[in-house]
């Protein structure tokens, strides 16, 4: 089945460590993004990772993808006011029902204290 | 580049009324994506096109409809609007869905239904 699950809040202290943690059902997944969503706007794709590794830093932020428990998570170093959003984690299924279809997570509402 | 437009930002529509949701994707890009995001349902996937066909419909009833034509540009149509489906239209577009490219979304459209 397809279904992907989050925590639904963090909160930090500005300068800490956030770490986002996503579970997901469809073993069949080849990417799994992570957006960000401002109060007001869209989704922000921040970065993916290919279900074949097992993670992927970019600059504050380190994905690391745990494939034999379907876990997903996303740490943000130095977290900053400009941070606090909501983020939500996606998958893509694989072809042939590769038709842009993501499947999301509820979303995690990250709150930063100054 | 442009990013992905969507029109109108807001609209304010009555029960039993029809409404008519733009998209317009990045250049280039064939697949067009909707999402509905409700605060109860969270994000919710309509349907994708590509090159003009539909190829993947969410779990809606037939009330939701689009199209997208001969220049990628996607519009969605909601007949007999009811209370429930208040909530922020995504669209997202894809050079090639399933990819790192991801997929880009526009800024939404607000729909309130009164």
């Amino acid at each position: 089945g397809e279904d992907v699950e989050q925590s639904l809040f963090l909160s930090v202290r500005e300068g800490d460590s956030s770490v986002i943690n996503c579970t997901y059902t469809d073993s069949s997944s080849t990417y799994l993004y992570w957006y960000k969503q401002e109060p007001g706007a869209g989704l922000q794709l921040l970065t993916y990772i290919f279900s074949n590794m097992d993670m992927k830093q970019d600059q504050r932020l380190t994905v690391l993808l745990n494939k034999k428990d379907k876990h997903l998570s996303l740490r943000i170093a130095d977290t900053q006011t400009g941070d606090s959003a909501i983020y939500f984690c996606a998958e893509v299924l694989l072809p042939p029902s590769n038709t842009g279809k993501l499947i999301f997570g509820q979303g995690t509402t990250l709150q930063v204290k100054p | 580049k442009a990013g992905v437009t969507q029109t109108p930002r807001y609209l304010i529509k009555t029960r039993g009324q029809q409404v008519t949701l733009s998209c317009s994707p990045i250049s280039g890009h064939r697949s067009v994506s909707w999402y509905q995001q409700t605060p109860g349902q969270g994000l919710q996937f309509l349907f994708e096109y590509f090159s003009e066909t539909q190829r993947n419909k969410g779990n809606f009833p037939g009330r939701f409809s689009g199209r997208q034509f001969s220049n990628s540009r996607s519009e969605m149509n909601v007949s007999t609007l009811e209370l429930g489906d208040s909530a922020l239209y995504l669209c997202a577009s894809s050079l090639v869905p399933g990819t790192p490219y991801g997929y880009t979304f526009g800024s939404g459209t607000r729909l309130t239904v009164v």
